[in-house]
Order: C-alpha cells, then structure tokens, then sequence
C-alpha cells in the first residue's frame, strides 16, 4: 500500500518563528488533507487540498501532485500552535503519516 | 464546534463489560468511520460504513462490533476487551464515498480498560 513520510518528526520553535511541514508519498495523490490535533486528542481540519495551494490566516498548504508531496506553513507561530500534524493522502486507500510533533514556547 | 458528536467522551470498563461508543453527524454525510489512536501514533482505521453498509473492515476483533443504524448515527459495541483496547476512539464522516475525500473528526472517546 501507500506510504506516506512526514517530515520533520519533532520541531521546536519559539514563538514568532515560521515552520514547514512535508508529507511525501509513495504512490499517486488524488486526496489529501492536514489536520491539527490538539493537547486533548481532537483532530482539527487544517486543509483539503488535494492540489495547489490554499491560505487561511497564518497557515497555507502546497500540494504538488505530480510529486507527490504536500507542505504546510505555519508563519509566526504562537504557542496554541503546539500538537500534533498529520497529513492524511492517497488515490484508492488513504492514510495517515506518523505526524510531526510541533512545541512553540513562549 | 465540532459538527461530529461522540459520546461518552471518557469510559472506564472492566473486561467483562459491555459498553457502546456512539457517534452522530449532522452534515448529511454518507460514510462514517471508526479509527483508533494509541498514544504518539496516528490513527489506525478500523471500519468505513458507506451509505449504512460496512465497507471496509480492518481486520478488526470481533470485540469489536459496528452498528450503523442510520446514515447519521454510528455506534462502536465493546465486549471483553483487552487492557491494550485502551486508546482514543475517533469517528469520522465525509460526504465522499468510503475511505475518500475530506474527513471530519469528532472530539473522540477516551477508553480505559481495567
């Protein structure tokens, strides 16, 4: 099946810096969405964006299909920034990537 | 606020109880899933219900029972679950059909088994 890479796995910041988040797939990309979960587990929608490149507020997402990859900025960041990002893709079977653990401190 | 609704938010059962998850979407969606979540993992799909038919099975437990009794309701049945059952349950709903397009999470149900 597909595999799906997330990069990095952990990342640090202080507030006020920007980040880029990667998820690259193994196998073609029609679906794709990033998701946010907070401190107490839930998984907020980020982006569907299964091409292209949308923006809302401070976070924007990339998906370039034919490469198979998608990224996620996140500019200034502040400390409720903090969680879990996942990305979840693929064509017939979509899954989730291992998440990148965000800290932003203060 | 969440459009998915999942009740209770945290359980706590015995290995020989009998205890439901139950969840409810209110977008019109047509399938609904259940994932788990074990701590710093992602979440595992375990079933799609699709037009209130099961789709797709993970090679789930049979601990483990889906009930969907209506394109807005499903329910996850738990029976002689096992201390490594304990984990996040999340249910899910999209308007696409099973396993595609964008989801839409729940708040989640903690489960603890003792």
């Amino acid at each position: 099946g597909i595999q799906v890479e997330q990069s990095p796995p952990d990342l640090i910041l202080q507030e006020g810096a920007n980040s880029t988040l990667r998820c690259n797939f193994s196998d073609s990309v029609n679906n794709l969405q990033w998701f946010h979960q907070n401190p107490w587990g839930q998984l907020i929608n980020l982006f569907y964006i299964p091409s292209g490149t949308k923006q809302n507020g401070r976070l924007s997402a990339t998906t370039v299909a034919t490469e198979r990859y998608s990224l996620l900025y996140i500019s200034s960041s502040q400390t409720t920034d903090s969680g879990v990002y996942f990305c979840r893709g693929g064509s017939e079977k979509l899954v989730f990537g291992k998440g990148t653990k965000l800290t932003v401190n203060p | 606020d969440t459009e998915v609704t999942q009740t209770p938010k945290h359980l706590v059962m015995g290995m020989t109880n009998k205890k439901s998850l139950k969840c409810e979407q209110h977008m019109g969606h047509r399938a609904m899933y259940w994932y788990k979540q074990k701590a710093k993992k992602p979440p595992e799909l375990m079933f799609v219900y699709s037009y209130e038919k099961l789709s797709i099975n993970e090679s789930v437990p049979s601990r483990f029972s889906p009930e969907c009794p209506n394109s807005s309701l499903l329910n996850l049945h738990l029976h002689a679950l096992q201390p490594e059952d304990s984990a996040l349950y999340l249910c899910a709903s999209s308007q696409a059909g099973a396993g595609t397009g964008e989801l839409f999470f729940g708040e989640g149900s903690r489960l603890t088994v003792l």
